[in-house]
C-alpha cells in the first residue's frame, strides 16, 4: 500500500508566478489536511478536506491560497501570485473515513522557494 | 484553545546518553497525543501516540506516557543512537476538530 504522495517534491517559482502542490491520499483514505512549515518552525495547520467538500480552512490565508480535492484525482493546493514569504515546507496528510484513533499519515512534502 | 508547547532545541546528546524532551499541552475535550520525527529532507513519520490518560506509547526504545494531570507527554529513550538524530515533534489531536497541532519541534543531534 502505497503512502501519501506528492508532487512535486521542489518546486521553483519567480514572484507572482502560480504554485499548483499536488498530494494523493493513500489507498481507501478520504480525509486530506494541507500543512505549511516554515524554517525553523513547526507545522501549522491550513485546511481540511474531504471528497469534494472543504470541512475546516480555518489556517488558510483569506487571499491567494484555495485547495480543493475533487471527487477523482488528487487534492490541490493552489498558491496565485507567490511572494518570498509563501517559501516553505508544505505537507500533506490523509487519514482513513473511520479515523477512531486519529492518525494522519503525511507525504514528504513539496518544498516551496520563490525567488 | 488547543496548543502543544516542547522543549527548544537543538538537544546534544552523546550516543547511549538519556534522552528527555519535554511536551506540555492545553487542549478542549479529549485530546490524542503524538510524537512525530522528521529526518532532514523528509515527511513526518509517526513515532508513538496514546489516545487516553495514562496511555503509554512506545517504539522503537522511545517511550511517552500521557499525563492528564500534569498536561504532559514527554518523549523519553534509555540510550539514543546517532540514527536518532533528527527533528521530533509533539502533536494532538481533538476528536473532534480533527485536525493536528505541533509544537515547533525540537533538534535532536546524538554525536558518536
Amino acid at each position: 500500500n502505497a503512502g501519501v504522495m506528492q508532487n512535486p517534491r521542489h518546486l521553483v517559482r519567480r514572484r507572482g508566478q502560480e504554485a499548483r502542490l499536488r498530494c494523493s491520499p493513500m489507498k481507501g483514505h478520504s480525509h486530506v489536511y494541507w500543512y505549511r512549515q516554515l524554517p525553523e518552525e513547526g507545522l501549522k495547520f491550513m485546511v481540511y478536506l474531504q471528497k469534494e467538500n472543504i470541512i475546516d480552512e480555518s489556517g488558510m490565508p483569506k487571499e491567494r491560497f484555495s485547495a480543493e480535492f475533487p471527487k477523482e484525482g488528487p487534492s490541490i493546493l493552489r498558491i496565485q501570485q507567490v511572494v518570498r514569504g509563501d517559501s516553505a515546507a508544505y505537507f500533506c496528510a490523509s487519514s482513513p473515513a473511520v479515523a477512531g484513533d486519529n492518525e494522519q499519515f503525511f507525504g514528504p512534502g513539496t518544498r516551496l522557494t520563490v525567488l | 484553545g488547543n496548543s502543544v508547547t516542547q522543549m527548544e532545541g537543538p538537544v546534544t546528546l552523546s550516543e547511549e546518553a538519556f534522552l528527555t524532551i519535554n511536551c506540555t499541552y492545553t487542549a478542549t475535550g479529549y485530546p490524542s497525543l503524538f510524537w512525530y520525527v522528521q529526518y532532514p529532507g523528509e515527511g513526518l513519520q509517526l513515532l508513538l501516540k496514546a489516545t487516553k490518560a495514562d496511555d503509554k506509547g512506545s517504539n522503537k526504545g522511545f517511550e511517552a506516557t500521557y499525563r492528564k494531570e500534569t498536561t504532559s507527554f514527554h518523549l523519553e529513550k534509555g540510550s539514543v543512537q546517532v540514527s536518532d538524530s533528527a527533528v521530533y515533534f509533539c502533536a494532538l489531536s481533538s476528536y473532534n476538530f480533527n485536525k493536528f497541532y505541533f509544537g515547533s519541534g525540537t533538534k535532536l543531534n546524538v554525536k558518536p
